[in-house]
């Protein structure tokens, strides 16, 4: 695809209930980041890849949050025995290279747990 | 940590008014680069600014990184109804590491 695929776009939740959020980047890019955005808020970092490894998973708020990127390529961010806090918009972007440079966004997933 | 404060979290303008938005950094930044999102979207890049001082311009933006590379400005000038959004800065550090700042969230009154 020409962007940043997200999947699902939205995703509900019951409390306690595990989920697992998906994103394919644009093909070739080196860095992938995960962010979480609350309602008005700005997006908070959770974790960033680099190729499969994952340099920095310092914002995963808690070990309930795991992500992976086994290939380079496609991530996933997984949600174990998701609380009501965890609602928010689920942000991946990519970019092309290492070191800092433009981020692609995709359309994020929306997390409502119930 | 690594941290990025934004101010104003608000900014109400009367079309035509201009608008800024600040960002700084508890440490020094490798880059700058500021992204707009508009209500439902998410973030679209705009710009990176690299290099101490330095001052790039887009049309009606305006984008600034400080001289210590710890602090960036965002300023539009005569702004329209179309400029509505959120706009967010994001430093990036030498570790390739990004932090968002959290945001000024701009309304235009036509």
């Amino acid at each position: 695809g020409a962007g940043v695929s997200q999947s699902p776009r939205y995703k509900v939740a019951k409390r306690g209930q595990d989920v697992a959020l998906r994103c394919d980047p644009i093909s070739g890019h080196v860095s992938l980041f995960w962010y979480q955005q609350a309602l008005g808020q700005g997006p908070e970092f959770l974790t960033y890849f680099q190729n499969e490894a994952q340099l920095d998973k310092s914002g995963l708020p808690s070990d309930r949050f795991f992500a992976e990127r086994p290939e380079g390529s496609v991530s996933t961010l997984k949600i174990q025995r998701t609380q009501q806090e965890d609602s928010a918009v689920y942000l991946c972007a990519s970019s092309p290279i290492m070191g800092n440079t433009e981020a692609f966004f995709g359309q994020g997933t929306r997390l409502t747990v119930v | 940590g690594q941290q990025v404060m934004q101010i104003p979290q608000y900014q109400h303008v009367q079309e035509g008014e201009d608008f800024t938005t600040y960002c700084n950094s508890s440490t020094t930044l490798s880059n700058i680069q500021w992204y707009k999102q508009r209500p439902g979207g998410h973030p679209v890049f705009l710009i990176q600014l690299v290099k101490s001082g330095e001052v790039k311009k887009q049309k009606r933006l305006t984008f600034q990184f400080g001289e210590a590379k710890k602090n960036s400005s965002l300023h539009i000038t005569a702004t329209q109804t179309t400029d509505v959004g959120t706009y967010f800065c994001a430093g990036g550090y030498n570790n390739n590491d990004m932090r968002f700042g959290a945001g000024t969230r701009l309304t235009v009154k036509p």
